[in-house]
């Protein structure tokens, strides 16, 4: 069975562009959460979709967004990059809604990194 | 607001011995669940352990135990007889209720170095 699958792996952009990460979670997985990791500030949650709407938001600015699709891939887009931007970006599938009854399984991650 | 405090930021053992991975963690609520994620070098977080605020029991699994306890709010990881492929970072993370879910909050991380 596939694992949750990040593209791309790498990405490196300039300052004030816009950028498109995407996450094909585990086959059957309904759920798809966003994380940013840094050394700075470690592993932030950004947004969860569910069924192709966000349930959770984190305190990230608007120029973070994300959406879901039909088939459960998601997509999140980081608009007017700043240096700060670059990081880690770890998309996790879940078979629910939340935690509670459910494991979160994380992809490889997109490394991006704004110059 | 929930926090994890990873104390650890790095560890250092030669192969074999046993080590163990400190989680303090705060939250109000009197449901919650824990989790240990490793993230070896490739980046991806690997998912070890999830256990909710009511079942106290300790776990073991192979050569990594966990240790919960409410009294103390701590949730430690040990690994015995460690092995060089341990090497990785281990991460401590809490569930946070946000709009009828829930986000995990981790910890900084405790960066583990299994020496041959």
């Amino acid at each position: 069975k596939a694992g949750v699958t990040q593209t791309p792996r790498y990405l490196i952009k300039t300052r004030g562009q816009q950028v498109t990460l995407s996450c094909s979670p585990i086959s059957g997985h309904r759920s798809v959460s966003w994380y940013q990791q840094t050394p700075g500030q470690g592993l932030q949650f950004l947004f969860e979709y569910f069924s192709e709407t966000q349930r959770n938001k984190g305190n990230f600015p608007g120029r973070f967004s994300g959406r879901q699709f039909s088939n459960s891939r998601s997509e999140m887009n980081v608009s007017t990059l700043e240096l700060g931007d670059s990081a880690l970006y770890l998309c996790a599938s879940s078979l629910g809604w939340g935690l509670r009854n459910t494991e979160a399984f994380f992809g490889q991650g997109t490394r991006l990194t704004v110059v | 607001a929930q926090k994890v405090t990873q104390a650890q930021t790095e560890i250092s053992v030669v192969e074999k011995e046993d080590v163990t991975l400190d989680c303090v963690y705060e939250t109000r609520d009197t449901t919650y669940y824990l989790f240990w994620y490793k993230q070896p070098p490739s980046g991806e977080l690997v998912f070890l352990i999830r256990r909710n605020s009511f079942d106290e029991q300790n776990e073991i699994s192979g050569r990594y135990s966990w240790n919960f306890q409410k009294s103390t709010s701590s949730f430690n990881f040990t690994i015995t007889a460690s092995q060089v492929v341990d090497s990785a970072v281990y991460f401590c993370a809490l569930s946070e209720p946000q709009g009828g879910s829930e986000k995990l909050v981790f910890g900084k991380g405790t960066k583990l170095t299994v020496n041959p």
